[in-house]
């Protein structure tokens, strides 16, 4: 059980596009999901929570209108990166929060932008 | 400022010995610390979590200290295997931000056959 899937699991486009992200949690109902990009050797920083049903919040320094998040289930979230730039490749993941504070995390997702 | 480092950014053991990995963390009031695994390109896989008030948690091979006197948490791989190379993140919640999860910057282990 706890399984998040992220989709696409790799993207390249070119600059100036926006590109969607989607996380699920696949066999429990998620009320809270976050967003994080983790760049090479770094470690994961928190970008965003994101609760169902209402306004993502975004931590210090994130661009809302640049990544926008919408949490329209229990089990789906999505991430845009709109009018993506070579600085925003990245391994964006995902994670579903279920009980106490565990959190289970997606796969990630490469995104290349050109 | 507030920081969580993680004693080595990488650390080679034999097979069959005990890995011990160290997460310090300055100026956090912790309510939950977590270790997870990452392997190259895949996100984080939850390990273990331990509680402000638990001093030490238990899993098969895997064992977690957590002194928030010290405030460090020890991680623990006994009878290590090659197939426990990957790198080791330590991550807490503190008592404010509930939901949130700091990470430190990880260790990469290589366990030698």
């Amino acid at each position: 059980g706890a399984v998040v899937s992220q989709h696409p699991s790799w993207v390249i486009c070119k600059s100036g596009t926006s590109v969607k992200i989607e996380c699920r949690s696949l066999d429990f109902q998620a009320t809270t999901m976050f967003w994080y990009r983790q760049f090479p050797k770094q470690s994961l920083m928190l970008m965003a929570t994101s609760n169902e049903g209402s306004k993502a919040t975004y931590e210090q320094g994130v661009e809302k209108d640049k990544f926008l998040i919408n949490h329209a289930s229990l089990t789906l979230s999505t991430l845009t990166v709109t009018s993506a730039h070579p600085e925003d490749s990245s391994f964006y993941i995902c994670s579903a929060k279920r009980v106490f504070n565990e959190q289970f995390f997606g796969p990630g997702t490469r995104l290349t932008v050109l | 400022s507030q920081k969580i480092e993680q004693n080595s950014e990488a650390l080679n053991i034999q097979e069959g010995k005990t890995a011990t990995l160290t997460c310090n963390y300055t100026n956090y009031s912790p309510a939950y610390l977590q270790w997870y695994r990452q392997d190259p390109g895949r996100g984080p896989v939850f390990l273990l979590l331990i509680r402000e008030n638990e001093k030490e948690k238990r899993k098969e091979r895997l064992k977690v200290t957590f002194d928030t006197t010290l405030k460090q948490s020890l991680f623990h791989i006994t009878a290590s295997q090659p197939a426990d190379s990957a790198t080791y993140l330590c991550a807490l919640t503190t008592l404010t931000g509930a939901n949130n999860l700091f990470f430190g910057t990880g260790t990469r282990l290589t366990v030698i056959p």
